[in-house]
């Protein structure tokens, strides 16, 4: 079982640089989000999507984008790379958002540099 | 400001003791709290969860208190293991439009010495 892949693991932008992280799952959830992990600020989400063709903005959104095409992919988009996007950027998914003891399956991470 | 704080950074325990972390929380909305538990280059995986309209859950070793009138849960492990070492998360949910968007604290090392 794939569950929740994160491409790529790794990355070093320049500054003013624009790039992908790619985000997909093989379980049909319907519900999938982003976060980015900061030392000391714990996990702060991003964006959120509940399903294909509707996204919205979690608590962080400023210099990303998201958009939902299909169930499987949720792509985070970085327009221009700055040195405060330096983070580890966590994609999840959740089979039913409606139920609140339902369980987020979170992919490895990306590690996000931008010098 | 941090609506879910977890105010130790690290908790060193020997093996076979009892571990026990602490969350707050401000926000009188939540009614889901959740941990999660993180390996290194790992991503986040679910441990246990508890409504507000409980006040502890147990699964094994795992057990979670939450206090509803202080604002405060706690997680409980018992007997602590080496391979128990890990970076904790309490996280929090309040339904709304989802109860998918989680509200972390700012996670908690454990490391259980052999």
């Amino acid at each position: 079982n794939a569950g929740v892949t994160q491409t790529p693991k790794f990355q070093v932008l320049k500054t003013g640089q624009s790039m992908t992280l790619q985000c997909a799952q093989d379980m049909n959830h319907e519900y999938m989000s982003w976060y980015r992990q900061d030392p000391g600020m714990g996990l702060r989400l991003i964006h959120y999507s509940v399903g294909a063709g509707i996204t919205d903005q979690g608590e962080v959104p400023n210099g990303y984008n998201v958009s939902r095409s299909t169930t499987e992919d949720f792509p985070l988009r970085l327009l221009s790379a700055a040195p405060s996007q330096t983070s580890v950027y966590f994609c999840a998914s959740i089979l039913n958002h409606q139920n609140p003891s339902t369980e987020a399956f979170f992919g490895q991470g990306t590690r996000l540099t931008v010098v | 400001d941090q609506q879910v704080k977890q105010n130790s950074p690290s908790l060193s325990v020997q093996e076979g003791r009892i571990s026990i972390l602490n969350c707050d929380y401000t926000n009188s909305m939540f009614d889901y709290f959740l941990w999660y538990k993180k390996y290194p280059a790992e991503g986040p995986t679910f441990l246990i969860s508890i409504s507000s309209i409980k006040d502890k859950n147990e699964d094994g070793r795992f057990t979670v208190f939450l206090n509803k009138s202080a604002k405060h849960l706690s997680l409980h492990i018992v007997p602590s293991q080496p391979g128990d070492s890990a970076v904790y998360f309490c996280a929090a949910n309040d339904g709304g439009t989802s109860y998918g968007k989680l509200t972390f604290g700012q996670g908690t090392i454990l490391t259980v010495h052999p």
